[in-house]
């Protein structure tokens, strides 16, 4: 069964990186069938897709993030992560890492790690 | 961005209802929509992709139709579980986008 498991600070300050890692679980993150991605979820609010990874570092990026926003796959861990610079109150949210089964046409997401609440605050 | 537009934003049904939740993209995206379930405080689940196929373990009383732009999602016989918040998704463009959701709510 395919596992996702995200892991990270559950509070950063204003202006801060917020960083998370999400580890995979019976099946490579290597494999070029998935986009590997992250969703993010506001209180109260719906789903907004902040961007994915694949093929081993290539990245698609949600334009209203990208000035702020890195997301990397380490590939000897089974892992990829996500990096979002400068935050401020508004990216609190709970941020899923989902796989993204783009190969299977058409696209879907199959997959999702349990969420992790990000709460911006000083 | 395409945006998907869901209607209606709740409803309030009863168990054993029919109930019909629509959703349409701001261009077409063939039939590359996906239909999630989400309950309170819990993640996201699959429940039909490529519009119309039922993503495995779902219950056969859930159902997806439609293309181009507009799209239907199903639930006959309402069931206790099945009281949620129901998203669509589009998987044709990139940034993928979401519905602002359903809340289908008890009657």
């Amino acid at each position: 069964q395919v596992q996702l498991q995200e892991s990270g600070p559950g509070l950063v300050k204003p202006s801060e990186t917020l960083s998370l890692t999400c580890t995979v679980s019976n099946v490579s993150v290597s494999s070029g069938s998935y986009y590997w991605t992250w969703i993010r979820q506001a209180p109260g609010k719906g789903l907004e897709w902040i961007g994915y990874v694949y093929n081993r570092g290539s990245t698609n990026y949600n334009p209203s993030l990208k000035s702020r926003l890195t997301i990397s796959v380490d590939t000897s861990k089974n892992q990829f992560s996500l990096k979002l610079a400068s935050v401020t109150a508004a990216d609190t949210a709970v941020y899923f890492c989902v796989r993204d089964y783009w190969s299977s046409l058409p696209p879907q997401f199959d997959y999702w790690g349990q969420g992790i609440l990000v709460t911006v605050s000083s | 961005d395409i945006q998907m537009t869901q209607s209606p934003s709740s409803l309030s049904a009863s168990v054993g209802d029919r109930v019909t939740i629509s959703c349409r993209a701001s261009q077409s995206i063939s039939n590359s929509l996906n239909w999630y379930q989400q309950k309170s405080g819990k993640t996201p689940k699959l429940l039909i992709y490529g519009a119309s196929n039922l993503q495995s373990g779902v219950p056969s009383r859930f159902s997806g139709s439609g293309s181009g732009t507009d799209f239907t999602l199903t639930i006959t016989s309402l069931q206790p579980e099945d009281f949620a918040t129901y998203f669509c998704q589009q998987s044709y463009y990139i940034p993928r986008t979401f519905g602002l959701g359903t809340k289908v709510e008890i009657k």
